[in-house]
């Protein structure tokens, strides 16, 4: 069985950094990309970037380029979303989404990271 | 990247049938044959429920149908049950080797 357990909630100030974990069972990880989606309160998805776990390549939307870091940890199969420079606007949930290397859709998800920016 | 266009909203009673459109540009949706949509309940993570444009994953209701003519993708959803209401986006890649997600529409089922 698939599963992408994301870690826990989390509250930041503005200007700080958070860093959301994403560890995969059920499948090798180095066959799908990892993609990152946010999601603001009562708002619709947004795309924000992909890793390639086989070789770390990114791509990132415009709108996070600079301020999102995506990786990947093939050791632990586990993915990673950093986002720096928070603020109040970054308050949402974010998924981490998997979707195979020859395919163009998101299979499987995870359960959700709310992250919190306030002062 | 703009988001591509949905309802915000659409209802039906059940039993009917009704569909949802997904306007984007000839450079996504239009362009590539690479158009997906996702269920979302309250609270919930997204479902696929339709990829490349017209393809259902195995276990989602054939009640489910996609289709795409020029910019504009639609999703239909026949014999409306109650579990259908929730939130649905339309999902394309793009020429800049990118994602973009639709607005998302909420589904009342009356």
């Amino acid at each position: 069985e698939v599963q992408l357990v994301q870690s826990g909630a989390e509250v930041k100030k503005p200007g700080a950094t958070v860093k959301i974990s994403c560890k995969v069972s059920g499948y090798t990880f180095t066959d799908y990309y990892m993609h990152w989606v946010q999601q603001a309160p009562g708002k619709g998805l947004e795309w924000m970037g992909l890793v390639d776990p086989e070789d770390g390549e990114t791509i990132y939307a415009e709108k996070f380029q600079g301020r999102v870091t995506i990786t990947a940890d093939t050791s632990t199969d586990t993915a990673y979303m950093e986002l720096s420079s928070l603020r109040s606007e970054d308050t949402a949930v974010y998924y981490c989404a998997t979707r195979k290397v020859v395919d163009y859709y998101f299979d499987y998800w995870g359960q959700g990271t709310l992250v919190t920016v306030s002062s | 990247q703009s988001a591509l266009t949905q309802p915000a909203s659409v209802s039906g009673s059940p039993g009917q049938s009704i569909t949802i459109s997904c306007t984007g540009t000839s450079s996504d949706v239009g362009g590539y044959n690479y158009v997906s949509w996702y269920q979302q309940h309250p609270g919930k993570a997204p479902k696929l429920m339709i990829y490349d444009v017209s393809k259902r994953p195995s276990g989602v209701s054939n009640r489910f149908s996609g289709s795409k003519s020029g910019n504009t993708a639609s999703l239909t959803i026949s014999g409306l049950q109650a579990e259908d209401e929730a939130d649905y986006y339309c999902s394309s890649y793009t020429s800049s080797s990118t994602w973009v997600f639709g607005g998302g529409t909420k589904l009342t089922v009356l």
